[in-house]
């Protein structure tokens, strides 16, 4: 799977449109772009995944580049509850295809 | 909503022991999985399982572990002979195929973790 580089931490106000950055350069065409979060301690929860067209869901936005290279979650208004590590995640679609975490974002979402 | 549920919470154990970890996966899924976190460190993968048989395992899941699925609905990870660096937070995942001939959306779904505390 392709390696990911994001960000170790980033703040966000509460309300406002929390846009978490991964870059993802050796992505390879048939690789899909996932995103996870885990709040604290918790099980990792699946946010959203996109292959190459951007991606909306009842909880983020998923924009990822022409060039596939890199991708952009954005919570559109985050609350505090969305503070977590997110984990952006770069894999094969087949049905047993493993999670490979590296260490994410640390999202503080401030009142 | 269909949920992945473990048992116990907690576990706490003496160096040596065995333990049995506890995972009801979501009832239609198919594919089985372990990771475990062990204190401020990364998510790792550990085993996953389908048809009733291990598909991959990690270089961690050495002869100490082992996994079955003992009835329909039970998925669980077994410890022989527990070490301290065992001490993490287990958690238990599953997802299922879309079936032949499109894309496989493989979105696993965690439970809320297992932690095993080795004394």
């Amino acid at each position: 799977d392709a390696k990911t580089t994001q960000p170790p931490s980033m703040d966000c106000a509460e309300g406002r449109a929390a846009n978490l950055p991964c870059n993802h350069s050796t992505i390879s065409g048939n690789e899909y772009v996932y995103w996870y979060r885990q709040i604290h301690s918790q099980g990792p929860q699946y946010i959203i995944h996109g292959l190459k067209n951007n991606e909306t869901n009842e909880m983020a936005s998923l924009i990822i580049t022409e060039d596939r290279k890199s991708s952009t979650l954005i919570l559109p208004h985050a609350t505090l509850r969305d503070t977590a590590v997110y984990y952006c995640i770069v894999r094969v679609a087949t049905g047993y295809s493993t999670l490979t975490f590296g260490k994410g974002t640390m999202l503080l979402v401030s009142p | 909503e269909p949920e992945v549920t473990q048992t116990p919470s907690h576990q706490v154990t003496q160096m040596g022991q065995e333990v049995i970890l506890r995972c009801v996966p979501i009832s239609n899924h198919l594919y089985f999985y372990w990771y475990r976190q062990i204190l401020g460190q990364k998510v790792e993968f550990l085993v996953s399982f389908y048809n009733n048989e291990i598909s991959e395992k990690s270089e961690i899941f050495d002869d100490q572990f082992s996994v079955e699925r003992p009835d329909g609905s039970n998925f669980t990870l077994k410890i022989r002979s527990t070490k301290l660096e065992d001490s993490a937070m287990y958690f238990c995942a599953s997802s299922v195929s879309s079936g032949a001939g499109g894309p496989v959306y493989n979105e696993q779904f965690f439970g809320p973790g297992t932690r095993l505390t080795v004394l």
